[in-house]
């Protein structure tokens, strides 16, 4: 079962904009990650943020975390065509700590 | 580029038919978890395997299986195969540290018959 839902579930932009997809999930966590998928091709880890955290920045993202809502969000700021990919949120819970997925956010960067 | 690779690509098999997938990393991780993409949702976590034993298990069935060999890398076995288990296997390795972050391969795309 997904853990997580990423709202919107599709997203279509300009170049330039900037883009905020959220992620929203059910239990406790240690931490939450965002990936970011390219046509079905591997996922690439984009960022994490731990569960003591509530914002971090790594180059043009920026991610939020708010465990009493049990809510994150992932900014692109200045959008590229080449962010056009599937974003994925994931919770790490578990002894064996596995990943559990949302459904993901399509986003489309428009030139 | 993660550093690891999955083989074959692609596959296409029948129902019924057993199929063993394989993943591999340049480097050394001593945790490697299975994860199956069915088209247009999230991964979701099959199995993890530490230091050559299964240590976590997600809801799949028996007939998906694994082995994690000495020098890393691993593979996937699914027996009896059905038309839903078409889907995008993928693999992770387990970055070192605290950490939880996984490195990802390509995938291999599964096409059940």
């Amino acid at each position: 079962s997904q853990q997580g839902e990423e709202d919107p579930q599709a997203l279509s932009i300009q170049e330039g904009e900037n883009a905020t997809m959220n992620c929203s999930y059910k239990t406790s966590i240690n931490n939450l990650q965002w990936y970011r998928q390219n046509s079905g091709r591997g996922l690439v880890h984009l960022i994490l943020i731990r569960s003591n955290e509530r914002e971090k920045h790594s180059g043009r993202l920026r991610v939020t975390l708010d465990t009493s809502k049990k809510s994150s969000s992932l900014l692109i700021t200045a959008s590229r065509a080449a962010d056009t990919a599937s974003y994925f949120c994931a919770t790490d819970k578990g002894s064996a700590r596995q990943l559990t997925f949302g459904s993901g956010t399509q986003l489309t960067v428009l030139p | 580029e993660t550093g690891v690779t999955q083989s074959p690509t692609h596959l296409i098999k029948t129902r019924g038919q057993q199929v063993t997938l394989r993943c591999s990393s340049q480097s050394g991780h001593n945790t490697v978890s299975w994860y199956q993409q069915a088209l247009g949702q999230g991964p979701q976590f099959i199995f993890q395997y530490y230091r050559e034993e299964e240590n976590g298990r997600g809801n799949f069935p028996p007939r998906f299986s694994g082995l994690q060999f000495p020098n890393y890398s691993s593979e996937l076995n699914v027996n009896a195969l059905e038309l839903d288990d078409s889907a995008l296997y993928l693999c992770a390795l387990r970055g070192q540290g605290l950490s939880n972050e996984q490195f990802f391969g390509p995938g291999t795309r599964l096409t059940v018959l």
